[in-house]
């Protein structure tokens, strides 16, 4: 099976800061994966995805790196914004399975 | 809009008595996806759909059952629902058949007494 874990359950930071939510995932077969934020009351919003043929990948104000070496991936939020408050879920998928597989999930503070 | 949508979106009732929670997307989705939410535990997925008349069980799925005779639609139906069943419970869809990009409808918070 897999299973995703994200190594801190809180993280706070302030405005205009760089943000950096890691998560970890334990089985080598991974070969997609996926972070999600969801605000107060909504449902899971997809952000940014990554392939493992890949190690970075970019989009707006966010990257992830994955290091497939030692199962771990990340999430950075440039220059972090009052709408950036959430939490945010890594999820992986099996090569083969049809499933997700979401981490608990850390919640992000923004501090004004 | 292209959405997931969820009914109803809070719902008490009580042990054993049968209930549905319906979902609904506009997308044309081949994929669809149930999940329960807990503190602590994160997003855990109760079954799943990868197209009309097909359909999986998740990692958790003991006292649910589900649907899929129209692609638009996956009700998850409780036939005796239990109080460990109370909930944030959430649909998603996305193309093709890995679950690539679920897109997530907006929850039911169900309530078991």
């Amino acid at each position: 099976g897999e299973s995703v874990g994200l190594h801190l359950p809180t993280l706070s930071v302030q405005e205009g800061d760089n943000s950096i939510i890691n998560c970890a995932y334990s089985n080598s077969a991974s070969d997609y994966f996926i972070w999600y934020k969801q605000e107060s009351g909504k449902g899971p919003q997809f952000i940014i995805d990554i392939r493992s043929n890949m190690d970075k990948r970019q989009g707006q104000r966010v990257t992830v790196l994955l290091n497939k070496t030692v199962k771990h991936l990340s999430l950075q939020i440039a220059a972090t914004q009052p709408g950036d408050s959430a939490v945010y879920f890594c999820a992986a998928v099996i090569q083969g399975a049809q499933k997700l597989v979401f981490g608990q999930g850390t919640r992000l503070t923004i501090n004004p | 809009e292209a959405q997931v949508t969820q009914n109803p979106r809070y719902l008490i009732t009580v042990t054993g008595k049968k209930l549905t929670v319906t979902c609904s997307q506009n997308m044309n989705h081949e994929y669809m996806s149930w999940y329960r939410q807990d503190p602590g535990l994160g997003l855990r997925q109760i079954y799943y759909s990868m197209n009309v008349e097909v359909t999986d069980k998740g990692d958790v799925p003991e006292g649910y059952k589900v649907s899929r005779k129209e692609k638009r639609n996956f009700p998850l139906i409780l036939e005796s629902p239990s109080p460990n069943q109370t909930s944030l419970y959430f649909c998603a869809s996305s193309w093709g058949r890995r679950g690539y990009e679920q897109y997530f409808g907006p929850g039911t918070r169900l309530t078991v007494t």
